[in-house]
C-alpha cells in the first residue's frame, strides 16, 4: 500500500494564479482532511471530507475550495493564489468518520510558494 | 481562544537517555489526545494516543501521560535513538461551539538526539 500520496511535491506560483493539489489514498478511508502548516505553527484544518460526497469547512478554509472526487480521491483548489498561501499542504486520511477519535494517515506533503 | 501549546520549542538528549516533551492545553471539552512525530520533510506519522478516560497509555518505547486536572500532557520516550530526531506534536480533539468535532494541534517540539 501506498498510503496517502500527494501531487506535486513542490509547486511556484505567481499571485493570482490558480492551481489544484491532489491527493489520494488506498487504504479505503472513509474519511479524507486537508490541513496547511506553517513556519513554527501546527497544522490548521481547511477542509475535510467526512464521507464520500460531503465536504466540510475547517479552521482556515477562506480561498479554497474542495472535491471529494471518489472515495480515495480529494482535492484541494487555489482560484486566486496569494503570498498568504505560502505554506507546505497535507493530506490526510481516516477510517472513522469525522474530525477526532481516529488516527489519521498523513501525505508527504506539498510545498507551495506563491510570489 | 483554545489553544494547544508546548512548554520547550527545543530539546535536546543524549542517545540512550529518556526524553520527556511536554505539552498544555485549554479546552476542557477535549477528550482525545494524539502525539504526531514529524520527521524533516515528511508528513506527520501518528506515534500514540489516548482518551480522557485514561491516565496512563503505553506504546513501545513510548508512555503518554494526561492529567486532566492541570490539562498537561507528555510523551515519554525510553531509551532515546538517533532515528527519534524529529518535531512532535501534540493534538486535542474535542466538541467546539459548533457542535462539530475538531482536532487541534500544538506547534511542536524538536528533538535532538545527541550522539
Amino acid at each position: 500500500n501506498a498510503g496517502v500520496t500527494q501531487t506535486p511535491k513542490f509547486q511556484v506560483l505567481k499571485t493570482g494564479q490558480s492551481m489544484t493539489l491532489q491527493c489520494a489514498q488506498d487504504m479505503n478511508h472513509n474519511s479524507m482532511y486537508w490541513y496547511r502548516q506553517d513556519p513554527g505553527m501546527g497544522l490548521r484544518l481547511i477542509y475535510y471530507s467526512a464521507s464520500e460526497g460531503t465536504t466540510d469547512k475547517g479552521e482556515v478554509p477562506n480561498g479554497y475550495n474542495v472535491s471529494r472526487l471518489n472515495k480515495r480521491e480529494f482535492s484541494l483548489r487555489l482560484e486566486s493564489a496569494a503570498p498568504s498561501q505560502t505554506s507546505v499542504y497535507f493530506c490526510a486520511s481516516s477510517e472513522a468518520p469525522g474530525v477526532g477519535y481516529n488516527e489519521q494517515f498523513f501525505g508527504p506533503g506539498t510545498r507551495l510558494t506563491v510570489l | 481562544g483554545e489553544s494547544v501549546g508546548l512548554h520547550l520549542p527545543t530539546l535536546s538528549v543524549q542517545e540512550g537517555d529518556n526524553s520527556i516533551i511536554n505539552c498544555a492545553y485549554s479546552n476542557s471539552a477535549s477528550d482525545y489526545f494524539i502525539w504526531y512525530k514529524q520527521e524533516s520533510g515528511k508528513g506527520p506519522q501518528f506515534i500514540i494516543d489516548i482518551r480522557s478516560n485514561m491516565d496512563k497509555r503505553q506504546g513501545q518505547r513510548v508512555t503518554v501521560l494526561l492529567n486532566k486536572t492541570v490539562k498537561h500532557l507528555s510523551l515519554q520516550i525510553a531509551a532515546t535513538q538517533p532515528g527519534d530526531s524529529a518535531v512532535y506534536f501534540c493534538a486535542e480533539s474535542g466538541l467546539m461551539d459548533t457542535g462539530r468535532r475538531a482536532l487541534t494541534f500544538g506547534s511542536g517540539t524538536r528533538l535532538q538526539v545527541q550522539p
